[in-house]
């Protein structure tokens, strides 16, 4: 079974600082691992994903992401927050054991933006 | 762009009425899926299906079904509706493996009363 913990359920930073969004996971088998970010009143919008390969992942709006297998985490990290990046952040693990069996996602953090 | 529709935005219906929530994708995906999505739980995966006709349970199928007669489309059905049922529901859709991105409908906001 897999299971995801996103440490915080709300994140402040003020506009222009790092934002780092915490995500563990534990998983049987080596994990896919997604972020995913959901605007107020919209579905969800991938941010990035790491699959195979380089462990430094880096996404759309300046986001980026490093799977650390050792600590079997996949935390988020954008360098300079920007007003338009409050949403809600959920990060999500997948077997990669070759099947299409869904995703197991964390409970979210809502990140907030203090001008 | 890969486009994932869901019939409905906002739905009000009384407990123990049957319920359908219609998802469509148009971009020849093999799996789709069902989440419900609750404040401070997350999403959390009720059916998915990963060919027409064919269906899997997820973490929560109590008091749900589900039905893919054609590969657009993938409906999920709340059999008598609950109160504990109200929630907002997601659609998502994928190609192949789980590596594969999966795309999300807005959602469909049900209350049930």
């Amino acid at each position: 079974a897999q299971s995801v913990t996103q440490l915080g359920s709300h994140v402040s930073v003020s506009e222009g600082a790092l934002v780092l969004l915490r995500c563990n996971y534990s998983s049987s088998v080596p994990p896919y691992l997604f972020w995913y970010v959901q605007y107020p009143n919209q579905g969800l919008q991938l941010l990035l994903k790491y699959t195979t390969g380089a462990t430094l992942v880096k996404g759309i709006n300046g986001f980026e992401a490093e799977f650390k297998k050792s600590e079997t985490s996949f935390h988020l990290t954008k360098p300079s927050a920007h007003m338009s990046d409050a949403a809600e952040y959920f990060c999500a693990v997948s077997d990669s054991g070759g099947g299409a069996d869904g995703l197991t996602f964390g409970k979210g953090t809502h990140l907030i933006i203090q001008p | 762009d890969v486009k994932v529709t869901q019939s409905s935005r906002y739905l009000v219906k009384r407990t123990g009425e049957k319920v359908f929530l219609e998802c469509v994708q148009d971009m020849d995906h093999e799996n789709m899926f069902w989440y419900r999505q609750d404040p401070g739980l997350g999403l959390r995966l009720i059916y998915f299906s990963y060919d027409v006709k064919m269906k899997e349970k997820g973490d929560i199928p109590e008091g749900y079904s589900v039905s893919r007669e054609k590969k657009e489309r993938f409906s999920l059905i709340l059999e008598s509706a609950s109160t504990n049922q109200t929630s907002m529901y997601l659609c998502a859709s994928s190609l192949g493996t789980n590596q594969e991105t999966q795309y999300f409908g807005p959602g469909t906001r049900l209350l049930v009363l």
